[in-house]
């Protein structure tokens, strides 16, 4: 069975520092591998996915998210945190050829990003 | 349409009632998926179609909640005889195909459903 762990549900930096969102994953299978955000009071958003391929997978704004099969990790980063980064942050595993259906999500890591 | 839309925005139900939930996806794309977002369960997925067919649907959480899509279009998620655990975001979302993840995913802006 799959399921996800993202470490931390809340996450606070500095503006223009590092930000590093934790994502251990678990999957009987080659995994697909998604992150999510949501902005306050806005609906759900592809940030970026994982299929095969290229392990570093750039996303919108400036994220980023390593698919590390060794340490079943999938971390998102940023180098510089803007104040609109600012949302929870989601991670989610798919077994299924394709990807999008029957995901399991992680609990969500809401991002603070502190002036 | 431009994005994908869902209506009711919001809907207050009393506990036994049945409700309905409607997804409009973006125009041409194919596959279709409904989510729910609630306070003790989190992010979940519901069930997805390829077109007209839903090939699996057991992330359903109980017979009370069924889905059909028709006209490759339009989907309805149907909820009967609600319980107040039944209180969540149900978001939908589609692509334009459900088997190339190259696909991006577009969300609509939810329907929040509060049973009393």
């Amino acid at each position: 069975a799959q399921s996800v762990t993202q470490l931390g549900s809340h996450v606070s930096v500095s503006e223009g520092a590092l930000v590093l969102l934790r994502c251990n994953y678990s999957s009987s299978v080659p995994p697909y591998l998604f992150w999510y955000v949501q902005y306050p009071n806005q609906g759900l958003q592809l940030l970026l996915k994982y299929t095969t391929g290229a392990t570093l997978v750039k996303g919108i704004n400036g994220f980023e998210a390593e698919f590390k099969k060794s340490e079943t990790s999938f971390h998102l980063t940023k180098p510089s945190a803007h104040m609109s980064d600012a949302a929870e942050y989601f991670c989610a595993v798919s077994e299924t050829p394709g990807g999008y259906q029957k995901v399991t999500f992680g609990t969500g890591t809401k991002l603070q990003v502190i002036p | 349409g431009a994005g994908v839309s869902q209506s009711p925005s919001n809907k207050v139900t009393e506990k036994g009632k049945d409700v309905e939930l409607r997804c409009d996806p973006i125009s041409g794309h194919t596959a279709l998926y409904w989510y729910r977002q609630s306070l003790g369960q989190g992010l979940e997925f519901l069930i997805y179609f390829q077109g007209n067919s839903a090939p699996d649907k057991s992330g359903l959480p109980s017979d009370r909640f069924s889905a059909e899509r028709t006209g490759g279009s339009v989907s309805t998620l149907t909820i009967q005889r609600t319980q107040q655990e039944d209180s969540a975001v149900y978001l939908c979302a589609s692509s334009l195909a459900s088997g190339r993840t190259q696909e991006t995913q577009y969300f609509g802006p939810g329907t929040r459903l509060l049973v009393l």
